[in-house]
């Protein structure tokens, strides 16, 4: 079935430094993916939706200068954290579109980010 | 517009006793639903999903999701849980461009 890899599974960081988290869909093109957050014990929260090619679409109140999203090729995609803080520390999840007869999505294995 | 509402936050089974977590669905069309299961620092793997064909859904693991219209419900079972099946589990309805996800409801199994 269509996967995509998340990488790194997990990673800590110190305070103002930058983060990049990958996605690659391995068996499929992702023409679009999402990527989300997730609190302790609570549900997923769309950050913001890439297309390849173009620029991502943010969701409100999510900082685009913050979450940088690059999407240049249809099987990969990447969130780095800028200047990250301890409030950024959270699980990133992204999430690849499937077209045609597979329609639905498919999700990444998650990202623990930890910020010291 | 769409939204997904899951009635339990938690539900505690027996090993071996049936499994039902509720969800109710508001769509201003015919929607598409999945359940999702996420396991502690996990991805979300697709359990079942419904996209207008045969109203009962079977999945893996032995779940199932009977879609209702008239009751605006996708609730999922199962028969007879199992130990590993302790896990948060996500209704989510498809929205024009994305997913709406529910609040979570979390399956506690006791032995």
């Amino acid at each position: 079935g269509a996967v995509v890899s998340q990488h790194p599974s997990w990673v800590i960081c110190k305070s103002g430094t930058s983060v990049k988290i990958e996605c690659r869909s391995l068996d499929f093109q992702a023409t679009t993916m999402f990527w989300y957050r997730q609190f302790p014990k609570q549900s997923l929260m769309l950050m913001a939706t890439s297309n390849e090619g173009s620029k991502a679409t943010y969701e409100q109140g999510v900082e685009k200068d913050k979450f940088l999203i690059n999407h240049a090729s249809l099987t990969l995609s990447t969130l780095t954290v800028t200047s990250a803080h301890p409030e950024d520390s959270s699980f990133y999840i992204c999430s690849a579109l499937l077209g045609g007869s597979n329609y639905g999505y498919t999700f990444g294995s998650g990202t623990r980010l930890t910020v010291v | 517009a769409q939204s997904v509402t899951q009635l339990d936050s938690h539900v505690s089974v027996s090993e071996g006793t049936p499994v039902l977590l509720r969800c109710n669905y508001s769509s201003s069309y015919s929607p598409s639903l999945f359940w999702y299961v996420q396991h502690p620092n996990k991805g979300l793997q697709l359990l079942l999903k419904y996209t207008s064909a045969a109203t009962l859904v079977k999945g893996i693991n032995g779940f199932e999701a009977e879609f209702k219209k008239s009751e605006t419900s996708f609730h999922l079972t199962k028969p007879s849980a199992h130990m590993s099946d302790a896990a948060e589990y996500f209704c989510v309805v498809s929205g024009t461009d994305k997913l709406i996800f529910g609040t979570g409801t979390r399956l506690q199994v006791f032995p």
